[in-house]
């Protein structure tokens, strides 16, 4: 079983759609997780850490459900610059071991 | 310059060569870091050095060498490479080796490798 799951997509939404991603992670001992965003042919950067108690920045929001086990992103009012990838990354806390998803494929249309 | 630089940025060598890819940061940063990012896969770590030591290597094969001169500069130096090693190599950055764990990483733009 991989340690991070995503659904690849490809999601293609129009501008102004709010879209949702979901991330599953096998180890329950996980502590830390992230949102990574990939732009083509370009270096992951960090879009957000994700909280216990949920997170928002702007137009996006971060939340962690342990009991089942996922962390999800939510983003409001989609931008034509949103279009990338976006990655989510768990840490056991325990190591320097970070666990990326395979990335999620976002394309907003205009 | 600032944040995490990488060069070459992009790199063909035949499978007799012997290259090295080089990567700084200017962050004051202690912790540095090898990934692989393969097409369709997930990233794959590689090495870890905090303050020029290393503390692990994930089962890398010895074909790939990394080197850290000093906290702020770290080598992987390349030879007789394999076809299936052609990928995107990312270096990265952390204040220490317990922040990502915080902060998440720094990543440099990567190098596109391609063995021939």
């Amino acid at each position: 079983r991989k340690e991070v799951e995503q659904d690849p997509g490809p999601f293609n939404v129009p501008e102004g759609a709010t879209v949702a991603f979901n991330c599953t992670y096998s180890n329950s001992a996980s502590q830390s997780f992230f949102w990574y965003r990939q732009d083509c042919r370009k270096e992951p950067k960090l879009l957000m850490s994700v909280y216990s108690s949920g997170n928002e920045d702007g137009r996006f929001t971060a939340q962690l459900n342990r009991a089942s086990q996922y962390i999800s992103l939510l983003i409001r009012d989609s931008k034509l610059s949103d279009s990338a990838t976006y990655l989510c990354v768990v840490n056991t806390n325990t190591g320097n071991q970070f666990y990326f998803g395979t990335g999620t494929s976002l394309t907003v249309i205009p | 310059e600032t944040g995490v630089t990488q060069t070459p940025r992009h790199l063909v060598m035949g499978m007799t060569n012997k290259k090295s890819l080089k990567c700084e940061q200017h962050l004051g940063h202690n912790a540095m870091y090898w990934y692989k990012q393969s097409a369709k896969k997930p990233l794959e770590l590689m090495f870890v050095y905090s303050l020029e030591e290393r503390v692990e290597n994930n089962s890398v094969p010895s074909r790939f060498s990394p080197e850290c001169p000093n906290s702020s500069h770290l080598f992987l130096h390349l030879h007789t490479l394999q076809p299936e090693d052609s990928a995107l190599y990312l270096c990265a950055s952390s204040p220490g080796t317990g922040e990502p764990q915080i902060y998440g990483y720094t990543f440099g733009s990567g190098t596109r490798l391609t063995v021939v």
